[in-house]
């Protein structure tokens, strides 16, 4: 069963630029949810989408934003890039809703912001 | 504020020996934790879960113990293996939100020496 599918695995942009990442989950899962990941903060939570719908928001600005399509695929955008937005962003997906289907990780995008 | 703690940095242990690694949580509303391990330049890999009904969970060398009174987790890993070496997170859901969020502990750098 193929896993989860990030891409690009790496991008270099500038400060002010936009970007988006892509994601796809494994074969019938429904649930995407996107973290960052930087040195500093750890692991964080954007956000979450299920059945096209976004179902719960970490504390980001709103220069990150995210869609999901009817096919399960996700991406994230992020607008007006900064410097602090340098950081390997990852995708997660899963079947369902419960707690007990628990999240699989794709190997990230890592961005980095010159 | 942090509200999963790994408050080891760094264990060193030597095949065929136990490793205990430790997490701490402040939000009474996690109801279900996982744990995870990364290697480098790849995803969080599932591990194993519990759930606050239980205080133990066990899947072949692993083993997740939970003290709710404590608010405390740790997972034991039995004997340890050279291939055991990455970084373990902790995480959480809190059932009062979405089990789409996972709230990370900042990881422990497990090495285990042959």
């Amino acid at each position: 069963k193929a896993g989860v599918t990030q891409t690009p695995r790496y991008l270099i942009k500038t400060r002010g630029q936009q970007v988006t990442l892509s994601c796809s989950p494994i074969s019938g899962h429904r649930s995407v949810s996107w973290y960052q990941q930087t040195p500093g903060q750890g692991l964080q939570f954007l956000f979450e989408y299920f059945s096209e719908t976004q179902r719960n928001k970490g504390n980001f600005p709103g220069r990150f934003s995210g869609r999901q399509f009817s096919n399960s695929r996700s991406e994230m955008n992020v607008s007006t890039l900064e410097l602090g937005d340098s950081a390997l962003y990852l995708c997660a997906s899963r079947a369902g809703t419960s707690p007990n289907q628990p999240q699989h990780f794709g190997d990230g995008t890592r961005l980095s912001i010159l | 504020d942090q509200q999963v703690k790994q408050n080891s940095p760094s264990l060193s242990v030597q095949e065929g020996r136990i490793s205990i690694l430790n997490c701490d949580y402040t939000n009474s509303m996690f109801d279900y934790f996982l744990w995870y391990k990364k290697y480098p330049a790849e995803g969080p890999t599932f591990l194993i879960s519990i759930s606050s009904i239980k205080d133990k969970n066990e899947d072949g060398r692993f083993t997740v113990f939970l003290n709710k009174s404590a608010k405390h987790l740790s997972l034991h890993i039995v004997p340890s293996q050279p291939g055991d070496s990455a970084v373990y997170f902790c995480a959480a859901y809190d059932g009062g939100t979405s089990y789409g969020k996972l709230t990370f502990g900042q990881g422990t750098i497990l090495t285990v020496h042959p």
